[in-house]
Parts: C-alpha cells; structure tokens; sequence
C-alpha cells in the first residue's frame, strides 16, 4: 500500500530563517507530486507541483521555491522566511501512470500527507 | 481562471436533521473531489466524481455531479455529531497544462449539535 511522509510536523521559525520541508511517498513510482498551502482565512493554494524528477511549475510566485531530487521525494524551501509564510503545509500525489483512464478511475484520487504546521514569527 | 464556491461557508445542524453542501465551479471539469478535514488534521478524500451525473454514497453523506451546471452537492443525511468538521471541493480544470492540480472551495465548516 502507499503512504505519505511529511516531516517535520511542526515548525517555529524566525523571519529571515530558512526553510526545508521534506515529503516521501512510499508504494508507488513515478507520482506526480505537489505542495500545497492552508492559511489562515485564505483556504487551501497549490504552490508547486511535480510530474517527474527534476521537474517543477509553480503556480504563485513567492518567497518559496520546491525541488523533487528523487522520484518519490518532494522538497519545499525558502532562503529567507516571511511571516506571511506561515501555514498549514500539505504534500499531495496522484498515480500519474492510471490518472484518467476510465478503466481505472477508483484511482484518481489525489492523497494528502499528514502536513507540516509552520509558525513564523 | 477557474473558480470554485462553496455554500454555505458555516453550518450548524441538530443531529438528526438533513442538509446539503453546495459546490459551484465557473469552468469546464469533469473531475471533481470531496474532502474532509478535521481541526488541525490532513485532508482525507470522501469522494471523487468523475462523470456528468456520478453519484457516490458512504454511509450518511452522498455526493452528485452535473457538469452541465457546474454543480455537485454533498448530502447529509439523519446528521450526528461525529459528522462535524471542514469540507472542502476541489476540482481539476479541463485546460490545458493541467496535471492533476486541485482548485479548492474555501470549506463549509460543519458543526452538528445534539
């Protein structure tokens, strides 16, 4: 079966600090991976996302930036931290390879990790 | 831009009483996600609806799809209060480029109360 990892799962930093969030998949190859915000009164924004190693778009610009240096490995970073960066952090995928066939549609949904809380203060 | 709007934002609710969340989307998909979230938790998928008219049931909850309107609905049926928490729709645009990437509703925040 597969399973998420998000680590870590909360996180205090100061402004100007850096960032690193590490999300692993485990059970499946080659997911399309993504990141995802939840800030407080302003719901849940896709930041990045992955359909391969090495591969990323960003949909907002802002202070982050993402890398997927492995196939099951999706990083979200930032060189220095704003207090608008704080959130509720989710990492998401999808099985690319069966995404939309119609013989397979019971697994098109797209699952989230556990999350990381990030506080910036 | 494809937008998705939920109603209503809040709802509080009796046990035992039914009630229907409503998600509207201002452009072409024929994929569409319901999520639940409970406080300080992960999103966990409830249902997801793929074809013009797909219906799905799991236990008190029921979700529909009509892509023609750009409607689904998320029924509650005989309400208890293990049912309170954050729903959320999500929906994939039909536009190119996309990949999979969900456009939330900003929630309907479920309180049921005995």
């Amino acid at each position: 079966s597969q399973t998420i990892h998000q680590w870590p799962a909360t996180l205090v930093q100061p402004v100007g600090s850096p960032l690193s969030l590490e999300c692993t998949v485990e059970g499946t190859s080659n997911p399309n991976l993504y990141w995802y915000r939840q800030a407080a009164g302003r719901g849940l924004q896709l930041l990045f996302y992955s359909v391969g190693i090495g591969q990323i778009s960003s949909e907002v610009p802002q202070n982050l930036s993402a890398s997927r240096p492995q196939d099951r490995q999706f990083i979200l970073s930032s060189k220095k931290l704003l207090l608008s960066d704080s959130g509720f952090y989710l990492c998401a995928w999808i099985d690319r390879v069966s995404y939309g066939r119609a013989d397979q549609r019971g697994t098109d949904t797209q699952y989230f990790g556990p999350g990381t809380r990030l506080t910036v203060l | 831009e494809l937008k998705v709007e939920q109603n209503p934002l809040f709802l509080s609710m009796q046990e035992g009483k039914n009630y229907t969340i409503y998600c509207n989307y201002s452009t072409t998909s024929d994929r569409l996600y319901w999520y639940r979230q409970d406080p300080g938790k992960s999103l966990e998928s409830l249902f997801v609806l793929l074809s013009n008219g797909a219906v799905k049931q799991e236990g008190r909850l029921m979700a529909s799809l009509d892509t023609k309107a750009r409607l689904s609905t998320l029924h509650i049926t005989a309400a208890v209060h293990d049912l309170s928490a954050t729903y959320f729709c999500a929906v994939v645009p039909n536009y190119g480029g996309s990949q999979g990437n969900l456009i939330f509703g900003k929630g309907t925040k479920l309180s049921v109360k005995p």
